[in-house]
C-alpha cells in the first residue's frame, strides 16, 4: 500500500493554469476509474473536488478538471485564483478493495 | 444539517487503547460505506479503514491491521474505531469520511500517543 506519487509543490500566477500529477500502478490508478481529488486549506478538513477521474461534485468550480492516462491521473486548475492556494491530494481505489492517498501537493499562487 | 462529528481522541501511552466515535446526521447513514482517515501533524492524508453500509465488510491499511477495528451501529447513526496496541506513529488527527468518494468529512479528533 504505497502512497501515490505527487509533486511536492506546484505554483502559478493568477489566471494561469496548473496541473498536478498523481502516479500509481496498474493495481490502483491504472486499473480503475476510481480516482478522486481533494483540496485542503490549513486547519480545515479535506473537500472533494473530483471523483471518478473527471466528475465534479455539485458546487465545485468548473475551473477544476481531472483526467487519467495509464497509471497517472491529473488535476488541472485553470484561471488560478488566490483561494486555490491549498494542499491537494489524489486518492484511488485499489485491487485489495482498500484506498490509497497521494503524497500531497502544495499549490502556491504567486 | 448534513454533518459528521468525531469524538474520543486524547493522550494515551504507547501500548494503550482508545475508541473513537463518529456521529452522523442529515443523511441515511446505512446507505453509505464509511471510512477513517488520519493525518499526522504536518503530514499528508493516510487512509486507515473502511466499513460497508451494512457493516458486513471491513478493510484496513497494513499499518493498522490486527490492531484497529472498525465498526458501526446503524441504529445510532454512529461509526467507531477501536484502537489497540497504540504506537507513537499513530499520533494523528483522525477524520471520519462518508461514502465511496469521501464526499463528506468531519473536523477530526486528535489522538496523541506519548509516554
Amino acid at each position: 500500500q504505497s502512497a501515490l506519487t505527487q509533486p511536492a509543490s506546484v505554483s502559478g500566477s493568477p489566471g494561469q493554469s496548473i496541473t498536478i500529477s498523481c502516479t500509481g500502478t496498474s493495481s490502483d490508478v491504472g486499473g480503475y476509474n476510481y480516482v478522486s481529488w481533494y483540496q485542503q486549506h490549513p486547519g480545515k478538513a479535506p473537500k472533494l473536488m473530483i471523483y471518478e477521474v473527471s466528475n465534479r461534485p455539485s458546487g465545485v468550480s468548473n475551473r477544476f478538471s481531472g483526467s487519467k492516462s495509464g497509471n497517472t491521473a491529473s488535476l488541472t486548475i485553470s484561471g488560478l485564483q488566490a483561494e486555490d492556494e491549498a494542499d491537494y491530494y489524489c486518492s484511488s481505489y485499489t485491487s485489495s478493495s482498500t484506498r490509497v492517498f497521494g503524497t500531497g501537493t502544495k499549490v502556491t499562487v504567486l | 444539517e448534513v454533518q459528521l462529528v468525531e469524538s474520543g481522541g486524547g493522550v494515551v501511552q504507547p501500548g494503550g487503547s482508545l475508541r473513537l466515535s463518529c456521529a452522523a446526521s442529515g443523511f441515511t447513514f446505512d446507505d453509505y460505506a464509511m471510512h477513517w482517515v488520519r493525518q499526522a501533524p504536518g503530514k499528508g492524508l493516510e487512509w486507515v479503514s473502511l466499513i460497508s453500509g451494512d457493516g458486513g465488510s471491513t478493510y484496513y491499511a497494513d499499518s493498522v491491521k490486527g490492531r484497529f477495528t472498525i465498526s458501526r451501529d446503524n441504529s445510532k447513526n454512529s461509526l467507531y474505531l477501536q484502537m489497540n496496541s497504540l504506537r507513537t506513529e499513530d499520533t494523528a488527527l483522525y477524520y471520519c469520511a462518508k461514502g465511496w468518494y469521501f464526499d463528506l468529512w468531519g473536523r477530526g479528533t486528535l489522538v496523541t500517543v506519548s509516554s
